[in-house]
Formats: C-alpha cells, structure tokens, sequence
C-alpha cells in the first residue's frame, strides 16, 4: 500500500501571498490530521478532517483553513502568509476516527520571505 | 492544552549500547504514541501503548507507560547508526479524538 502522500514537498512564498498545500491518505484512511512544526514552537496540531466534516482544530488564526474532499484526499490554506509560517507541515492518515496510529507523510516545507 | 514532554538533553551513545528516553504528561490519557524523525522529514510511527497497558515491545524497542507518574520512558536496546533520530512521544487525550500533542524530541545521535 501506498504511504501518506504530500505534494509539493518544498515551497517558497512570499508574505502575504497565499499557499495550499495537499494530503493524499493512505488507500481506506478516512481520517486525515494537519500539523506544522517548527523549531521554536514544535510539533502543533492544526486541524483534524474526518468524513469531509473538520472534527477538531487547533489553536491557529483563522489564516489556516482546511477541507477534505470526498476520496479523503485534504488541502490546507494559509492566506496571507507571514515570516512565522514557514515550518515544515505535516499531514497524517488514519483508518478511523479512533485514535490508533497516526501515519505520517513526508511533509512540505514552506518557506516564507 | 496538554503535552507530552522529553527529557530535553540529546543523547550520544555508542553503536551497540543502549538508549533511554522519558517523556512525562500533564493530564489523563488515552494513549501515548513514539515516533522517529530524521532530518526534518516525516514521523515514523514507532509504537503505540495504552493506558491500560504498562509495557510494550516491538523489535528492539521497550516502551513503558506509568500512568500514576504520568511518564512513559522509550529503550532502544543494541543501538545502530541508523537510529540516529529524533524521538518524539504523542499523547492523545481522549478516545475517538485524533489529536495529538507533541513533546519537542529528544536527539539521539548513534555513534558508529
């Protein structure tokens, strides 16, 4: 089977563009989690998709928004983008709305000048 | 909100030797969760240990969870070059929740 899968792997942007990133689940993952890290902050929770429905956000401005297509494929969008939102992003599949293991993609760096 | 949290000093341990990690909680959990990251890539999961469970091994690795103590503690027995990685321990709170709370890692540099 296919792993979690991330496109693009790497990004630059410039401050207050705008940026979506994709999440491609493993094949029968219906659940799909956002997180970004960074060296300062770590590993945050950004939000949490299940069935196309958002089931849990974390505590990020209304800049990062997200959606689930009905394959279970996710993007996130970060409008207006600042310096502080370069981080590496993660995305993670699980199989259902349980917690069990999380499996991870390989993430997108953005970066942001 | 809680998190987990490692013992913050990176480690440096010969080939062969063995590494232990801690990671402690604020609050009650369903599970605790390690994962490995090298280089800035993507998390590998590593095991996944309940609350209702006190040891857990797969391979080479020993996870033991103290939910008294709210502290769980990662063995990795015989290290190898390839182990060389940051540790991280995931908690997740509450069942039918996905969400985790990340501690910041723990380096272990393995010296060949």
């Amino acid at each position: 089977k296919a792993g979690v899968t991330q496109t693009p792997r790497y990004l630059i942007k410039t401050r207050g563009q705008q940026v979506t990133l994709s999440c491609s689940p493993i094949s029968g993952h219906r659940s799909v989690s956002w997180y970004q890290q960074t060296p300062g902050q770590g590993l945050q929770f950004l939000f949490e998709y299940f069935s196309e429905t958002q089931r849990n956000k974390g505590n990020f401005p209304g800049r990062f928004s997200g959606r689930q297509f009905s394959n279970s494929r996710s993007e996130m969008n970060v409008s207006t983008l600042e310096l502080g939102d370069s981080a590496l992003y993660l995305c993670a599949s699980s199989l259902l709305v349980s917690t069990d293991t999380q499996y991870f993609g390989p993430g997108t760096r953005l970066t942001v000048l | 909100s809680q998190q987990g949290e490692e013992d913050p000093q990176a480690l440096s341990i010969q080939e062969g030797e063995n590494a232990t990690m801690n990671c402690s909680y604020k609050t009650s959990i369903n599970n605790l969760q390690w994962y490995r990251q090298n280089s800035g890539r993507g998390l590998v999961h590593l095991i996944l240990i309940r609350s209702n469970e006190r040891e857990k091994h797969s391979g080479r690795l020993r996870v033991t969870l103290d939910t008294s103590k709210k502290s769980s503690s990662l063995l990795i027995t015989a290290s190898r070059a390839a182990d060389t990685a940051s540790y991280f321990c995931a908690t997740a709170l509450v069942y039918g929740n996905n969400r985790l709370a990340f501690g910041k890692g723990n380096q272990v540099v393995v010296i060949p």
